[in-house]
């Protein structure tokens, strides 16, 4: 089966810099990576994905890049806001014999801005 | 306007103690799923269920048993309780089988004492 790996466990980045968290994937049939981003004491929410047939994906500051040839991805965080302080999911769509969409997370990156 | 609806914010239960968590949504979605999040392990699927009396297992079903009698509704049972089932657990559903993502619910902090 599938399996992401996430880093890093702990980004703090200044307000305005940029943030990127990267991940890796193992199964080279996987073609769908979604992103969630969950707040404290709130449920995670799907913030950008990306399918296997493009390589770069933008929203407004939020963009995820795709290199399936490494099968890693990473999201990349411009101008950070105190708002997106986070605990950041990368994800990844299992691509196994099961009719279900199931998707492995990683272990997740609590990213915090200094202001 | 909540979708995916778990029953209990917070649950605290005694060691050996059958226990019930609930959820429900709201969107016709063919899938659901049950994770528990812990500190540094992300969130790790117990199982999931792709239709009515449908169920599979996730990476960590050990201990956990789930039913799923009608497409809305998916519970999760913890047979007999442990300490190391203390944890956050998150609910969500999806849309047929196309790569679409999940919506989840607001999780139930279970403690077991």
């Amino acid at each position: 089966g599938e399996n992401v790996e996430q880093h890093p466990s702990t980004l703090s980045v200044q307000e305005g810099d940029s943030a990127v968290i990267k991940c890796t994937y193992s199964d080279s049939a996987s073609n769908y990576f979604p992103w969630y981003k969950q707040e404290l004491g709130k449920r995670p929410q799907l913030i950008i994905d990306i399918r296997s047939n493009v390589g770069e994906k933008k929203d407004q500051r939020i963009a995820v890049t795709l290199n399936k040839t490494a099968k890693h991805f990473s999201l990349h965080i411009t101008e950070t806001q105190p708002e997106d302080s986070a605990v950041y999911f990368c994800a990844a769509r299992d691509s196994g014999y099961s009719s279900a969409s199931k998707i492995i997370f990683g272990s997740g990156t609590r990213l915090s801005i200094r202001p | 306007d909540v979708k995916v609806t778990q029953s209990s914010r917070y649950l605290v239960k005694r060691t050996g103690e059958k226990v019930f968590l609930e959820c429900v949504q709201d969107m016709d979605h063919e899938n659901m799923f049950w994770y528990r999040q812990d500190p540094g392990l992300g969130l790790r699927l117990i199982y999931f269920s792709y239709d009515v009396k449908m169920k599979e297992k996730g990476d960590i079903p050990e201990g956990y048993s789930v039913s799923r009698e009608k497409k809305e509704r998916f519970s999760l049972i913890l047979e007999s309780a442990s300490t190391n089932q203390t944890s956050m657990y998150l609910c969500a559903s999806s849309s047929g089988v196309a790569t679409y993502g999940y919506t989840f619910g607001s999780g139930t902090r279970l403690t077991v004492v």
